[in-house]
């Protein structure tokens, strides 16, 4: 079946610097990519809505200068968590829609540390 | 304000049980429902789905889920569960006036050979 990829898998990094996570469809064109982030034992909250060649559109109480979201092409997104704060630490998953089909895949997750 | 419910946060089963899971979504016109499962260490994975027309549906793995519209309700349910069932369970719902899923908060089970 459809694969997204999604890198890394966990990451830990310093409070103030940056970290970009990557979102992948490996086998099919998204023009639309979610990103989602998930505080344990809670439900995934979606952060914004990545749309190919076009602003992100992002859910309200969202930073978008915090949540920086690039989509340049039909198979890659990436979310950078810009001057990272322990509070960013969570779980970020995104998802692909299928350009052909509308279905939706979802990546691995990455678990975000920041210390 | 657009939301969904799941009622079980934890639950716990020995095999050969039955099992239902409850999902509750709030009224926001025309909904499409999905239940998604997590099993340990790998990614959301579709169960099942409704759009339209048999309001019980058929999914993945023995599992099934009855749309109850009257009730904004759509249950997940498994005659008999196995121990690799266990995982976490999410419903989500995306209002068609939205291009959005909304997922609840998920449901932990557990099933014990």
């Amino acid at each position: 079946g459809a694969v997204v990829s999604q890198h890394p898998s966990w990451v830990i990094c310093k409070s103030g610097t940056s970290v970009k996570i990557e979102c992948r469809s490996l086998d099919f064109q998204a023009t639309t990519m979610f990103w989602y982030r998930q505080f344990p034992k809670q439900s995934l909250m979606l952060m914004a809505t990545s749309n190919e060649g076009s602003k992100a559109t992002y859910e309200q109480g969202v930073e978008k200068d915090k949540f920086l979201i690039n989509h340049a092409s039909l198979t890659l997104s990436t979310l950078t968590v810009t001057s990272a704060h322990p509070e960013d630490s969570s779980f970020y998953i995104c998802s692909a829609r299928d350009v052909t089909d509308e279905k939706l895949f979802f990546g691995s997750g990455t678990q975000l540390s920041v210390l | 304000a657009q939301s969904v419910s799941q009622h079980n946060h934890h639950v716990i089963l020995s095999e050969a049980a039955s099992l239902e899971l409850g999902c509750n979504y709030s009224y926001g016109g025309t909904v499409n429902l999905f239940w998604y499962v997590q099993y340990p260490g790998q990614h959301l994975q579709l169960l099942l789905k409704y759009f339209s027309g048999d309001p019980l549906v058929k999914g993945i793995k023995g599992f099934e889920a009855e749309f109850i519209k009257s009730k904004f309700s759509f249950n997940l349910r498994k005659p008999s569960v196995q121990w690799s069932d266990t995982a976490e369970y999410f419903c989500a719902v995306n209002y068609l006036n939205t291009d959005k899923l909304i997922f609840g908060t998920g449901t932990r089970l557990q099933v014990f050979p």
